[in-house]
């Protein structure tokens, strides 16, 4: 059965700074993998994809994610965090069968600090 | 640009109570899916549908039941509330193979 752990529940950065927050997955095959954002009170929004192909993907919001295979590992990273990023990211794995299932992290709450 | 509708944004129903969480989407998606979110539970998986009348379980789904009657609609069924289905629920479609999901704007569903 397909997992994903995301090891930090909870992270603070300063505006400005840097962001790399963890996402590691378990599947028998090649994933197709997602990262997504929800605001309080919303629902969740698409960041990245990755399926196949360029192991770094580029996203919406300037965010940006590599899979390495070999560490059964998709990060999503941003180099300069704004205040606006504040928010709860879920990072998915799925496969390509016929009903899209996707299987979520228990996500992690990005605050920032201004 | 994708809009999947939930019904309710909030609701509050008393314990026994038959509730129905609607759910439209205008994407012709043959995909849905109903989840509901708990803190530090992440998004687990009610029930899912990838046709019209066709519905399979996912995860965690005793005490609810669903119902798509056409493409665009899929309803999630509390057949008698309990207060443990008090939570976040979370509406979403896509296309086959792989795509990604599109999710609604949540109901947050209070049983008291």
């Amino acid at each position: 059965a397909q997992s994903v752990t995301q090891p930090d529940i909870h992270i603070t950065v300063s505006e400005g700074a840097s962001l790399e927050l963890r996402c590691n997955y378990s599947y028998g095959a090649t994933p197709y993998l997602f990262w997504y954002v929800q605001s309080p009170g919303q629902g969740l929004q698409l960041l990245l994809k990755y399926f196949s192909g360029d192991t770094l993907v580029q996203g919406i919001k300037g965010f940006e994610a590599e899979f390495k295979r070999s560490q059964s590992s998709f990060n999503l990273r941003k180099p300069s965090v704004h205040w606006s990023d504040a928010a709860e990211y879920f990072c998915a794995v799925g496969a390509a069968g016929t009903a899209s299932k996707l299987t979520f992290g228990t996500g992690t709450r990005l605050q920032v600090t201004l | 640009d994708v809009k999947v509708t939930q019904s309710s944004r909030y609701l509050v129903k008393r314990t026994g109570e038959k509730v129905f969480l609607e759910c439209v989407q205008d994407m012709d998606h043959e995909n849905m899916f109903w989840y509901r979110q708990d803190p530090g539970l992440g998004l687990r998986l009610i029930y899912f549908s990838y046709d019209v009348k066709m519905k399979e379980k996912g995860d965690i789904p005793e005490g609810y039941s669903v119902s798509r009657e056409k493409k665009e609609r899929f309803s999630l069924i509390l057949e008698s509330a309990s207060t443990n289905q008090t939570s976040m629920y979370l509406c979403a479609s896509s296309l086959q193979g792989g795509q990604p999901q599109h999710f609604g704007d949540g109901t947050r569903l209070s049983i008291l």
